[in-house]
This record gives structure tokens, C-alpha cells and sequence, in this order.
């Protein structure tokens, strides 16, 4: 089946950091990819995508990659401010089982302190 | 725009209480979902409409649990009766469902759920 796997957090930086979350899918057919944001106390919020192999979405200063050979979509930016602290969920929609129907990560938690 | 509107944003209940989670999803949209976050097990869904007609109702966890959506604009998660193992985040969540694409969902602010 689906599944998305996240590196675990929390994780902390400070202000101006270079952030990297990583993700990991295993699917059965040609997934879409996505990167959604909670802050906190809010519901989730699409924050950058991507549909084919090695495309890349950008957001706000984030960007992730479509890496099909190594089945990853991790999520980067090169200097990270406080008001970046949500939780980042990786997560996948496959053809295969609905578009509609989306797999989500377990989440992982970003702090960033000034 | 109002954004995907959910009511109560707080409930908190006695064990065997019956539960009605609200939503009105964005205008237009007709596709909407029903998801629970918890701690322990993540963002589950639950439940998911087309149209106003269930697709996929098979992260319902028990006939517990029960969701309808009798016109475009209003959905209801019930819970009767309810658990203290179902103490979550529940958000509801809208979406323009084209078909042989992915679509935006755009989600509510949630309602936090606390039985007793």
C-alpha cells in the first residue's frame, strides 16, 4: 500500500538555518507529492507540490524535489525564520487508489528560536 | 472568502454523550473530507464526499461514528456514544474535485474534541 514516512522531530534551529525535513514514499502507481504546513492552533495548509518525477516546488523560500529514483520529496530552505515554527507534513496522492484520497506523513514539528 | 467553517471549535463531553462535529465547506467545492489528528496515530481520515455522496467511508472506525451531508454547503460527524479514546483534533476539510488530478483541499481551523 501508500505509505509516507518523515524523519521524526522535534526539530530546533535557530533563526537564518538551513532547513532540511526528509520524506519517503513507497506507492504502486505515479503519486503526486505535497508538502503541507499546521501552524499552530490552524488547520492544515498546502504549502508546495509536485507531480512528476523531478519536478520541483517552491513556496515561500521552500522548495522539495520529485527524486523517483530514490523515492523522496524532502523539504529544504536555506534560511528559516520564527515565523516558519508549524508542523510540516509530507504526504502523497497515487492515481491508482483516488487523487482525492491523501496519504499524509505523521508530521514533524519545526521550532525556530531568534 | 470565509474558508472552510467548522462548529464547535472546542467540545468537551462526558463519556456515552452524544457528539456533532459541524462543517461548511467552501462555496463551490464538492468534494469534502472528514479527517481526525491525534498524537498517537497521526492524521486519519475518515471520510470523504463527492458531490454529497460517500466514497470512501472506510476510516470510520466504528458504527460509532456516523457522517452525513445532506446538501452542498453542511456536513455532520456524530459520535454516539462517545469514548474518551476519542479525545482529537477533528478537521474538516473542502476541495474542487475535476477529476485525473489532484486538487487543493483547504481545511478548517478543527475542533478539539475532550471526552471524559
Amino acid at each position: 500500500g501508500n505509505s509516507v514516512t518523515q524523519m521524526e522531530g522535534p526539530v530546533t534551529l535557530s533563526e537564518e538555518a538551513f532547513l532540511t525535513i526528509n520524506c519517503t514514499y513507497t506507492a504502486t502507481g505515479y503519486p503526486s507529492l505535497f508538502w503541507y504546513v499546521q501552524y499552530p492552533g490552524e488547520g492544515l495548509q498546502l504549502l508546495l507540490k509536485a507531480t512528476k518525477a523531478d519536478d520541483k516546488g517552491s513556496n515561500k523560500g521552500f522548495e522539495a524535489t520529485y527524486r523517483k529514483e530514490t523515492t523522496s520529496f524532502h523539504l529544504e530552505k536555506g534560511s528559516v525564520q520564527v515565523s516558519d515554527s508549524a508542523v510540516y507534513f509530507c504526504a502523497l496522492s497515487d492515481s491508482t487508489t483516488s487523487y482525492d484520497k491523501v496519504i499524509f506523513g505523521p508530521g514533524t514539528s519545526l521550532s525556530v528560536i531568534p | 472568502d470565509a474558508g472552510v467553517i467548522q462548529s464547535p471549535r472546542h467540545e468537551v463531553t462526558e463519556m456515552g454523550q452524544e457528539v456533532t462535529l459541524r462543517c461548511k465547506p467552501i462555496s463551490g467545492h464538492n468534494s469534502l473530507f472528514w479527517y481526525r489528528q491525534t498524537m498517537m496515530r497521526g492524521l486519519e481520515l475518515l471520510i470523504y464526499f463527492n458531490n454529497n455522496v460517500p466514497i470512501d467511508d472506510s476510516g470510520m472506525p466504528e458504527d460509532r461514528f456516523s457522517a452525513k451531508m445532506p446538501n452542498a454547503s453542511f456536513s455532520t460527524l456524530k459520535i454516539q456514544p462517545s469514548e474518551p479514546r476519542d479525545s482529537a483534533v477533528y478537521f474538516c476539510a473542502s476541495s474542487f474535485s475535476s477529476g485525473g488530478q489532484y486538487n487543493e483541499q483547504f481545511f478548517g481551523p478543527g475542533t478539539r474534541l475532550t471526552v471524559l
